[in-house]
């Protein structure tokens, strides 16, 4: 069964960091295209970034609003994608996503995590 | 960075009816690189359509997408109770990968 486990949100302060796991089970992770997408509370979905599989260049690729401040990694040794991210403000508040996509054949699959919570207040 | 534009904001419609929902972006969408997610309240999203057209696995055949370009749909046939969700179209020819703003899919 695949399944994506998101961890490490919390409640931080403006200025602050955070780092969020999302673990994968259930497929090749060192095969797939590893994504973050966010929703602000009532607020429709956000692209924040990705981050390739190695042998498509493991390059990572930012939305704007984040670029410079967080940072996308991956540890395909124990099949975990991260989100570093610094500088946080109160526009950052949201429901962290992961998702992975993969092909199969001519096929493409992608799995969803359920979420992590990010409040950014004072 | 290209944006969508979905249309209506809120379709309401009944069980059986057809619904069909547009998503425009501002410039072409290369290799039609268009999916479309369905969301349900205190869900995840899920895939239905990728490459404009291509059904997800395990999505039921009365979901289609179609379009190329600057204009996409996504059509449901026949409304069955489980569909009324939010809809939400994203590009992901060229980065920012972004997505449209939703269509709230409501029982009439």
């Amino acid at each position: 069964e695949v399944q994506l486990v998101e961890s490490g949100g919390g409640l931080v302060k403006p200025g602050g960091s955070l780092r969020l796991s999302c673990a994968a089970s259930g497929f090749t992770f060192s095969n797939a295209w590893m994504t973050w997408v966010r929703q602000a509370p009532g607020k429709g979905l956000e692209w924040v970034g990705h981050i390739k599989y190695k042998t498509d260049g493991g390059t990572t690729d930012y939305a704007a609003p984040v670029k410079g401040r967080f940072t996308i990694s991956r540890d395909d040794s124990k099949n975990t994608l991260y989100l570093q991210m610094n500088s946080l403000n109160t526009e950052d508040t949201a429901l962290y996503y992961c998702f992975g996509g993969w092909v199969v054949g001519t096929t493409y699959f992608q799995h969803w995590g359920q979420g992590t919570l990010v409040t950014v207040s004072s | 960075e290209i944006v969508l534009t979905q249309s209506p904001g809120t379709l309401s419609l009944s069980p059986g009816e057809r619904a069909t929902l547009s998503c425009r972006a501002s410039q072409s969408v290369s290799s039609s690189s268009l999916a479309w997610y369905q969301q349900k309240p205190g869900q995840a999203p899920r895939l239905l359509i990728y490459a404009a057209s291509s059904r997800a696995t395990g999505i039921p055949d009365r979901f289609s997408g179609s379009g190329s370009g600057t204009d996409f749909t996504l059509t449901i046939s026949r409304l069955e109770p489980e569909d009324f969700a939010v809809y939400y179209c994203q590009q992901y020819g060229s980065s920012p990968y972004t997505f449209g703003q939703g269509t709230n899919l409501e029982i009439k």
